[in-house]
C-alpha cells in the first residue's frame, strides 16, 4: 500500500518564529489532507490539497505531486498551534482508505 | 455546518460488558468511517459505509460491530471487548467519493474507551 513519511518528527519553537512540515509519499493520490490534532485529540481539517498551493491565515500548503510531496508552512508561530500535525492520503485509484503519516509534533514556547 | 458528533466522549467498560459508540452528521454525506487510535500513534481505518453499505473492514475482530441504520448514523457496537483495545475512537464522513473521486473526510471529536 501507500507510504506516508513525515518530518520532522519533532519540532520546538519559539513564539513568533516560522516553520515547515514535510509530507513524502510513495505513490500517486487524489486525496491530500493536512489536520491538526489538538491535546483533546481533535482532528481539525486544515487543508484538502491533492495538488497546487493554497493558503489560509497563517497556514499555507503546497502540493507537488508530480514529486510526490507537499509542505505545510506556519507563519507567526503561536502557542495554540501546539499539538501533532498529520498528513493523510489517498492512493489514485485505490479506495477511500485515507492512510496516514506519523505526525509531526509541534510544541511552541511562549 | 461541518460538524460531526460523538457520544459518548469517555467510556469505561469491563471486558464482559457491552457497549456502544454513536456518531452523527447532518452535512448530507454518504461515506462514513470508524478510526482507531492509539496513543502516540497515528488515526488507523476499521470500517468504512458508503451509502449505508459497508464498503470496508480493515480485517477487525468480530468483537467490534459496526451498524449504520441510517445516512446520518453510524454507530460502532462494543462486546467482549480486551484491554488493548483501548483507545481514542473517531469517526468522520465525507461526500460519496464515487468512481475515483475522494472528498475531504471530516472528523469528529472522538470517544476515549478504557477496557478494564
Amino acid at each position: 500500500g501507500i507510504q506516508v513519511e513525515q518530518s520532522p518528527p519533532d519540532l520546538i519553537l519559539q513564539e513568533g518564529a516560522n516553520s515547515t512540515l514535510r509530507c513524502n509519499f510513495s505513490d500517486s493520490v487524489n486525496n491530500l489532507q493536512w489536520f491538526h490534532q489538538n491535546p483533546w485529540g481533535q482532528l481539525i481539517n486544515l487543508f484538502y490539497i491533492p495538488s497546487g498551493t493554497k493558503q489560509n491565515g497563517r497556514l499555507s500548503a503546497t502540493t507537488v505531486a508530480t514529486e510526490r510531496y507537499s509542505l505545510l508552512y506556519i507563519s507567526s508561530s503561536q502557542t495554540t498551534d501546539s499539538g501533532v500535525y498529520f498528513c493523510a492520503v489517498t492512493s489514485q485509484g485505490g479506495s477511500e482508505k485515507l492512510v496516514f503519516g506519523k505526525g509531526t509534533k509541534l510544541t511552541v514556547n511562549p | 455546518d461541518t460538524e460531526v458528533t460523538q457520544t459518548p466522549k469517555h467510556l469505561v467498560m469491563g471486558m464482559t460488558n457491552k457497549k456502544s459508540l454513536k456518531c452523527e452528521q447532518h452535512m448530507g454525506h454518504r461515506a462514513m468511517y470508524w478510526y482507531k487510535q492509539k496513543a502516540k500513534k497515528p488515526p488507523e481505518l476499521m470500517f468504512v459505509y458508503s451509502y449505508e453499505k459497508l464498503s470496508i473492514n480493515e480485517s477487525v475482530p468480530s468483537r467490534f460491530s459496526p451498524e449504520c441504520p441510517n445516512s446520518s448514523l453510524l454507530n460502532l457496537h462494543l462486546h467482549a471487548l480486551q484491554p488493548e483495545d483501548s483507545a481514542l475512537y473517531l469517526c468522520a464522513s465525507s461526500q460519496h467519493p464515487g468512481q475515483g473521486v475522494v472528498e475531504t473526510q471530516y472528523f469528529g471529536p472522538g470517544t476515549r474507551l478504557l477496557v478494564l
